[in-house]
């Protein structure tokens, strides 16, 4: 069966710090990760999917089928960063799975 | 991109009761769907709603408690039935464009609560 797992369900780092928001997944087919992100008072909005290898807002994750991980990473936190993050997984169907969400905090 | 709104906003209701929520989406979208997010959890899908036929149920969700109407592209439908606290949630429409985007939108969520 399918499963999203992400560790952390808090994160604090200071402004100007790395930030790294873990996400593993278990899935016997071939993968489609997301991040997704949600801001205060704000809806469920897409961040990156993995399949694009793209950059936004500075955060970027790399597929990692041999640890069978989706990590999202930036350098350097901005306070703007601070909201709840989600990973989802999506199987062959149309089913996106999610993880429970990290809530990161970026102090200033 | 789709632009979703969902009425009502939140309610708070009777336990017994049924609560129908509302979606509609700002163009016509291939694929709708159902989420629950009970408090302190993740989303949950709930059903996919197909335009013209019965909606498919993710397993422990069956249509006598949330049965969902799509009449067309653009609205769809979810009735919570017979409410217990246990139904205390958010729940979220969320749509796919077409089948091959991969992007999936969210609507700004109804939050309901039973008493």
């Amino acid at each position: 069966a399918q499963r999203v797992t992400q560790p952390e369900k808090l994160l604090s780092v200071f402004k100007g710090a790395p930030v790294e928001l873990k996400c593993n997944y278990s899935y016997s087919g071939s993968p489609e990760l997301f991040w997704y992100v949600q801001y205060s008072r704000q809806r469920l909005q897409l961040l990156l999917r993995h399949i694009s290898r793209e950059s936004i807002k500075g955060f970027t994750a790399d597929l990692n089928k041999g640890e069978t991980s989706f990590h999202l990473k930036k350098p350097f936190a901005q306070e703007e960063d601070s909201a709840m993050y989600y990973c989802a997984l999506r199987t062959g169907a149309n089913n996106l799975f999610f993880g429970t969400g990290t809530r990161l905090t970026v102090i200033p | 991109s789709a632009v979703i709104s969902q009425k009502p906003s939140r309610d708070i209701c009777q336990r017994g009761t049924s609560l129908t929520i509302q979606c509609q989406v700002d163009s016509q979208v291939t694929m709708m769907f159902w989420y629950r997010q009970q408090p302190g959890q993740s989303l949950t899908l709930i059903a996919t709603a197909n335009q013209g036929s019965e909606a498919t149920y993710e397993s422990g969700f069956v249509i006598d408690k949330f049965p969902i109407s799509r009449p067309n592209l653009t609205f769809s439908t979810l009735t919570v039935s017979n409410m217990s606290p246990e139904d205390s949630s958010i729940y979220l429409c969320s749509v796919r464009p077409s089948a091959v985007t991969d992007t999936q939108y969210f609507g700004p969520g109804t939050r309901l609560t039973v008493l």
